[in-house]
C-alpha cells in the first residue's frame, strides 16, 4: 500500500539548473495536486490536473510546468531554478467522484536552489 | 483575502487538558473542511473531516461546522504530548483544496 510516492526526497540545485520532481499514485485517483510548503506560508498550490490529461494553474504557477503522464503519474519541472523556489513540495492526489474525499500526500521533496 | 485563515499560535496546552483549534473560510461555496496534523519534518495526514452543519466526532477528537459563520473548529480531548504538531484546515472547492497556515500546537506534560 504505497498510497502517494515521490521521488527524489531531497535535492540540491544550483540557479539555473532544471529538474523534473517525480509523483505517482496506486489509489487509481483522478485528482492530482502539487504544493509548495513554506514556513509561515502554509501549502500554497502550484498546479492540480482534475483528470487524466487535464491541467490547471493554482496559486502560484510561475516557474514550473507540469505534465499529467497518465493517471496513476503527475511531474513538476522546474526549468530554471531560482533561490525563490527552494521549499518543501508535496504531491496529493483525490478521489474527487466520492463526496468528501480528503487529498492524500506524499512524503514531501526538499529542495534548496542555491 | 486568503480561502482559509487559522491562528499560526503557537498554541500550548497541559497534558490532559482541551485544545481548541479555529478556523475561518470566505468561500460559501466550499463543500467540505479538512483538519490535517503535520508532525515536524513530515508529511499531513487526516485527522477528520466534516461537510455538515453540527459537530462530528471521532475518539477523542471533534470537528465543529458553522456554515453561517463560515467557521470551522477541531477539538482535541484529554491532550497527549504526541498531539503536538502543526494542524491544518483545508476546505475543498471543486477540484481545489484551499489550506490555512497552520496551528501549532504543543502539548506540555
Amino acid at each position: 500500500n504505497a498510497g502517494v510516492t515521490q521521488t527524489p526526497k531531497f535535492q540540491v540545485l544550483k540557479t539555473g539548473q532544471s529538474m523534473t520532481l517525480q509523483c505517482a499514485q496506486d489509489m487509481n485517483h483522478n485528482s492530482m495536486y502539487w504544493y509548495r510548503q513554506d514556513p509561515g506560508m502554509g501549502l500554497r498550490l502550484i498546479y492540480y490536473s482534475a483528470s487524466e490529461g487535464t491541467t490547471d494553474k493554482g496559486e502560484v504557477p510561475n516557474g514550473y510546468n507540469v505534465s499529467r503522464l497518465n493517471k496513476r503519474e503527475f511531474s513538476l519541472r522546474l526549468e530554471s531554478a531560482a533561490p525563490s523556489q527552494t521549499s518543501v513540495y508535496f504531491c496529493a492526489s483525490s478521489e474527487r467522484d466520492r463526496g468528501s474525499a480528503e487529498a492524500f500526500f506524499g512524503q514531501g521533496t526538499r529542495l534548496t536552489v542555491v | 483575502q486568503k480561502e482559509v485563515e487559522q491562528n499560526s499560535g503557537p498554541l500550548s496546552v497541559p497534558e490532559g487538558a482541551i485544545a481548541s483549534l479555529n478556523c475561518t473560510y470566505s468561500d460559501r461555496g466550499s463543500q467540505s473542511f479538512f483538519w490535517y496534523r503535520q508532525y515536524s519534518g513530515k508529511s499531513p495526514e487526516l485527522i477528520m473531516f466534516i461537510y455538515s452543519n453540527g459537530d462530528k466526532e471521532d475518539g477523542r477528537f471533534t470537528a465543529q461546522l458553522n456554515k453561517a459563520s463560515q467557521y470551522v473548529s477541531l477539538l482535541i480531548r484529554d491532550s497527549q504530548p504526541s498531539d503536538s504538531a502543526t494542524y491544518l484546515c483545508a476546505g475543498n472547492t471543486g477540484n481545489q483544496f484551499y489550506f490555512g497556515t497552520g496551528t501549532s500546537l504543543t502539548v506540555i506534560p
